[in-house]
C-alpha cells in the first residue's frame, strides 16, 4: 500500500497554544517526509521535511517528529499565531518511486 | 525562489471538449508532476515525468494524458473533459526523483460544464 492518512481533517487551537498533525503511512520503504502548507488562494509551500535517519527536526516554532516503527509522523506548530492559519499537507516518498504520496489535509484555524 | 507558472489560470470547458493545460519551469529540474485538488482529497497526482519525452502514470491518470516536450514544459491534456474533471490543477516541479522540495506552480482552475 502506499496511502498517507493525515488526521484532524479540521484542527482549531486558540491563539498561542500548540497544533498536533499526525500522519501514517502504509510504505516500510518510505524515507523522505514533508510538510506543505497552503494559504487560501495559494499554492501549497514547504515548511520543514525529515529524512528517516532522524527522529526529531525543529526550525522556527516547527517540529516535526518521525516513528519508524510505528510508520508515524507527526508535525506540532508551538505558539501558535494568526498567520498559522491555513492547510497543512504531509507526504511520503520512497528512494527510488520519483513521487511523492501526499495526506488528505488539515485545515488548521487559530482562535483569538 | 523556483519558479513555476501554468496557463491559463481559469478556464471553463464543455463537456467532451478538449482541454490542454500548460506549464512551464525555469529551474532545469528534472522531474515535474501534475495534480489535481479536490476538497477532501488533499492532492492527488494525475502524471509526471523524469525529464524530456518522459510521462509516467500517476496514481489518478484515468481521462489524461501528459506530455514533456522539453525540459521546461509539461502539458496535461483532458481529450473528452467530463464534470467530474472540474478541479484545481497544480504543476509542481522538483528533483532528487521527489525526495526533495517540490515547487508548485500559482494553479489552474478548471469548470466543466
Amino acid at each position: 500500500g502506499e496511502q498517507v492518512e493525515q488526521l484532524p481533517s479540521i484542527l482549531r487551537v486558540q491563539e498561542g497554544s500548540s497544533a498536533s498533525i499526525n500522519c501514517t503511512y502504509e510504505n516500510s520503504a518510505s524515507n523522505y517526509f514533508p510538510w506543505y502548507k497552503q494559504e487560501p488562494g495559494e499554492n501549497p509551500k514547504l515548511i520543514i521535511d525529515i529524512r528517516s535517519n532522524m527522529e526529531r527536526k525543529q526550525t522556527q516554532g516547527l517540529i516535526v517528529l518521525l516513528d519508524k516503527k510505528a510508520k508515524r509522523f507527526s508535525l506540532h506548530i508551538t505558539d501558535t499565531q494568526p498567520g498559522d492559519s491555513a492547510m497543512y499537507f504531509c507526504a511520503a516518498s520512497a528512494y527510488g518511486q520519483g513521487k511523492l504520496i501526499f495526506g488528505q489535509g488539515t485545515k488548521l484555524s487559530i482562535k483569538p | 525562489e523556483a519558479a513555476v507558472t501554468q496557463s491559463p489560470r481559469n478556464k471553463v470547458a464543455v463537456t467532451g471538449g478538449k482541454v490542454t493545460l500548460s506549464c512551464n519551469q525555469t529551474n532545469n529540474h528534472n522531474n515535474m508532476y501534475w495534480y489535481r485538488q479536490d476538497t477532501g482529497h488533499g492532492l492527488r497526482l494525475i502524471h509526471y515525468s523524469y525529464g524530456a519525452g518522459s510521462t509516467e502514470k500517476g496514481d489518478i491518470p484515468d481521462g489524461y494524458k501528459a506530455s514533456r516536450p522539453s525540459q521546461e514544459n509539461f502539458s496535461l491534456i483532458l481529450e473528452l473533459a467530463t464534470p467530474s474533471q472540474t478541479s484545481v490543477y497544480f504543476c509542481a516541479s522538483g528533483d532528487a526523483w521527489g525526495q526533495d522540495t517540490q515547487y508548485f506552480g500559482p494553479g489552474t482552475r478548471l469548470l466543466v460544464l
